[in-house]
């Protein structure tokens, strides 16, 4: 198994432009989040999904959108690029809780972005 | 809403020697508590939970107790290695849909 995998690993861009993040996990998971990286921070979720065809808002939301068109892809979209989106976004995938036992998140290794 | 509050770091050790890093979190109801640990260069990966008070988690030498009367999670090990040497990350989880809160992670840097 691959895992999570993320594409691409980095990327430059202008402020403006527009780019989609892909991530694919194939442990046939229910739930996948994004999240960003930013140094003092720590993760701050952007957006996630608890099934196909279905997304939510986390904490950081504007200027980013997403799509779970397939359960085993998220897709992150920057329609605008700004120099505060430079960041290293990583997504993660993790079961369906069961009860009230949360389920361990699996991350990827990552998609550092710089927008100039 | 959820937080969780760690030691700045970066923390200095000389190989072999204790490691506390300390993890404090406010939250609602029972949330379950994790540590991840970030290698350079890569993504997270988890190294221990507990999902309820006085559990103890532990992963290749690590523990942390679940204290909920102290609200706190902290990482321990006995004698760390050069290999030891990353970023940890304390997290606790919302409540429903799986959310999870993460700490702003502490450096660890460990030195033969």
């Amino acid at each position: 198994n691959a895992g999570v995998t993320q594409t691409p690993k980095f990327r430059v861009l202008k402020t403006g432009q527009s780019m989609t993040l892909l991530c694919a996990q194939d442990m046939n998971h229910e739930y996948m989040y994004w999240y960003r990286q930013d140094p003092g921070m720590g993760l701050r979720l952007i957006h996630y999904s608890v099934g196909e065809g279905t997304t939510a808002k986390g904490e950081v939301p504007d200027g980013y959108n997403v799509s779970r068109l397939k359960k085993q892809n998220f897709l992150l979209g920057l329609e605008s690029a700004a120099p505060s989106q430079t960041s290293v976004y990583f997504c993660a995938s993790s079961y369906a809780p069961q009860g009230r036992i949360v389920e361990t998140q699996y991350f990827g290794p990552g998609t550092r972005l710089l927008v100039l | 809403g959820n937080s969780v509050t760690q030691m700045e770091g970066p923390v200095t050790l000389s190989e072999e020697a204790f490691l506390t890093i300390n993890c404090t979190y406010t939250a609602t109801g029972y949330p379950s508590l994790f540590w991840y640990v970030q290698y350079p260069g890569e993504g997270l990966q988890l190294l221990l939970k507990a999902t309820k008070a006085d559990d103890k988690g532990s992963n290749k030498g690590f523990e942390a107790t679940y204290r909920k009367e102290t609200t706190s999670f902290h990482l321990e090990k006995g004698s760390v290695q050069v290999s030891d040497s990353a970023v940890y990350f304390c997290a606790l989880s919302g409540s429903g849909y799986s959310t999870l809160t993460f700490g702003k992670g502490t450096m660890l840097l460990v030195s033969p």
